[in-house]
C-alpha cells in the first residue's frame, strides 16, 4: 500500500530564504513520486516528478526534490522563495505504470512573508 | 492543445438534488480518473476509467455516486440526493496512459445548502 506523510501543514519563510518542504512516502513497489503546486480555486499543477531516473529532479519555478530510497523521503526545495511561490504544495506516490491512483498527502501551505 | 476542462467550475445544489459534473480530457488522452478534495484534506481518489469501462471505483461511495466515460463526449460524475458533506472541490484528471501523465483539471466546486 502507498501513503504520503507531508510534515508541517503550514510553513511560512522570508522573501529571498530557502523553502523545504517535507514530504516522506511508503510503498511496496518501485513509486513513482510527485509534486504538485495549487493556487487559490485552481486545480493542481505539476512542478516536478520523480520516476526512477535521476534521484536529485528539476522542476519548474526554480523547484527540485531528491529522492532518497534509504530515508523514503522526497523534500521539496527552493534556494530562494519568492512572493509568487504561496500556494498549497502536495506530494503524491504512485505505483507508476502498474498503478491507477495517485496516493496525496494533505499538503503544506506555503506563505511568503516580504 | 486545450487542457482538462472541467465544468461547471462552481455548483450549488439544495439537499436531495442532483450534481452533475462534466470532464473533458486532453486530446489523446484515454484515462480519467476523479478526485475529491475536502476543506483542509488532500485529494482523494475516487474513480478512474478508460473510454466505457470503470477501471477502479474503490475509492466511490458504495450509494449515490456514479460515474462513466461514453465512447463520446465528457466523463461524468453523478451525485444523487446530495448531502451537505457532499460540498467539496471534485478534480478530473486525464493520462494518456495509467499511473502517470497525469494533467489535472480545475476543478468544479460543488456547494451544498
Amino acid at each position: 500500500a502507498q501513503s504520503v506523510t507531508q510534515l508541517g501543514s503550514h510553513v511560512s519563510v522570508s522573501e529571498g530564504a530557502l523553502v523545504l518542504l517535507r514530504c516522506n512516502y511508503s510503498s511496496s513497489v518501485p513509486p513513482y513520486l510527485f509534486w504538485y503546486v495549487q493556487y487559490p480555486n485552481q486545480g493542481l499543477q505539476l512542478l516536478l516528478k520523480y520516476t526512477s531516473a535521476a534521484t536529485l529532479v528539476k522542476g519548474i519555478n526554480g523547484f527540485e526534490a531528491e529522492f532518497k530510497k534509504s530515508e523514503t523521503s522526497f523534500h521539496l526545495t527552493k534556494p530562494s522563495a519568492h512572493m509568487s511561490d504561496a500556494a498549497e504544495y502536495f506530494c503524491a506516490v504512485s505505483e507508476g505504470y502498474t498503478g491507477n491512483q495517485f496516493y496525496f498527502g494533505t499538503g503544506t501551505s506555503l506563505t511568503v512573508i516580504p | 492543445n486545450a487542457g482538462v476542462m472541467q465544468n461547471p467550475r462552481h455548483l450549488v445544489r439544495r439537499r436531495g438534488q442532483e450534481a452533475r459534473l462534466r470532464c473533458s480530457p486532453m486530446k489523446g488522452h484515454s484515462h480519467v480518473y476523479w478526485y475529491r478534495q475536502l476543506p483542509e484534506e488532500g485529494l482523494k481518489f475516487m474513480v478512474y476509467l478508460q473510454k466505457e469501462n470503470i477501471i477502479d471505483e474503490s475509492g466511490m461511495p458504495k450509494e449515490r455516486f456514479s460515474a462513466e466515460f461514453p465512447k463520446e463526449g465528457p466523463s461524468i460524475l453523478r451525485i444523487q440526493q446530495v448531502v451537505r458533506g457532499d460540498s467539496a472541490a471534485y478534480f478530473c484528471a486525464s493520462s494518456p496512459r495509467a499511473g502517470d501523465g497525469y494533467t489535472f483539471g480545475s476543478g468544479t466546486r460543488l456547494t451544498v445548502v
